[in-house]
């Protein structure tokens, strides 16, 4: 089963606007982790955030971790076309698990 | 450059055939996994090799075996395809320690007719 679920399942905005993505876990977890995957293409990791942590940034992406709610958001500010992509959190839940666990994705759409 | 690769990127092959899928990561990364991505994009963990020795391994059925060489190849064959073994298989390695993302390669597109 899946670990995560993610909300929305699907996405559009215009460009320039700003994209938020949620995603809910059910167990305690290690790690959180953000990808990103092109259609077609492989899953490319964007952001981990640790079970310690409350936001962290990278570029145009701000991650936030609510461990007392199993819940984490992904923001993309300035959209852009070449965000167009589905998106996935994963969780890592201890060390020694090797293993990443899915969610369900959400599709993000940006109209240019 | 510095990557995880597999081959084949597409495979299409008849029910009841053998295959195989080769992935090879230079990044010297220590574990190595398999995920199946199936037709609703759900991801699922297969197994987990860490330098060589199989960690995990979900409940997959034994027609799908892997085998890892050495820590940079982690290879995967599959007995008697059935239509439902379509997928996207995709490798991904990653550090033996915690708190690192994983690098995925761009999948293998399975087609069982």
């Amino acid at each position: 089963s899946q670990q995560g679920e993610e909300d929305p399942q699907a996405l559009s905005i215009q460009e320039g606007e700003n994209a938020t993505m949620n995603c809910s876990y059910k167990t305690s977890i290690n790690n959180l982790q953000w990808y990103r995957q092109n259609s077609g293409r492989g899953l490319v990791h964007l952001i981990l955030i640790r079970s310690n942590e409350r936001e962290k940034h990278s570029g145009r992406l701000r991650v936030t971790l609510d461990t007392s709610k199993k819940s984490s958001s992904l923001l993309i500010t300035a959209s852009r076309a070449a965000d167009t992509a589905s998106y996935f959190c994963a969780t890592d839940k201890d060390f020694g698990n090797e293993k990443l666990t899915f969610g369900t994705g959400t599709r993000l759409t940006i109209i240019p | 450059d510095t990557a995880v690769s597999q081959t084949p990127k597409y495979l299409v092959t008849q029910m009841g055939n053998d295959k195989s899928i080769k992935c090879e990561q230079n990044l010297g990364h220590d574990t190595m996994y398999w995920y199946k991505q199936d037709s609703k994009k759900f991801l699922k963990i297969m197994f987990s090799y860490n330098n060589k020795e199989l960690i995990i391994n979900e409940t997959v059925p034994n027609r799908f075996s892997p085998k890892s060489p050495d820590k940079a190849h982690l290879n995967l064959h599959i007995n008697s395809l059935e239509l439902g073994d379509s997928a996207v298989y995709f490798c991904a390695s990653s550090p033996r320690t915690s708190n690192y993302g994983y690098t995925f390669g761009s999948g293998t597109r399975l087609t069982v007719v």
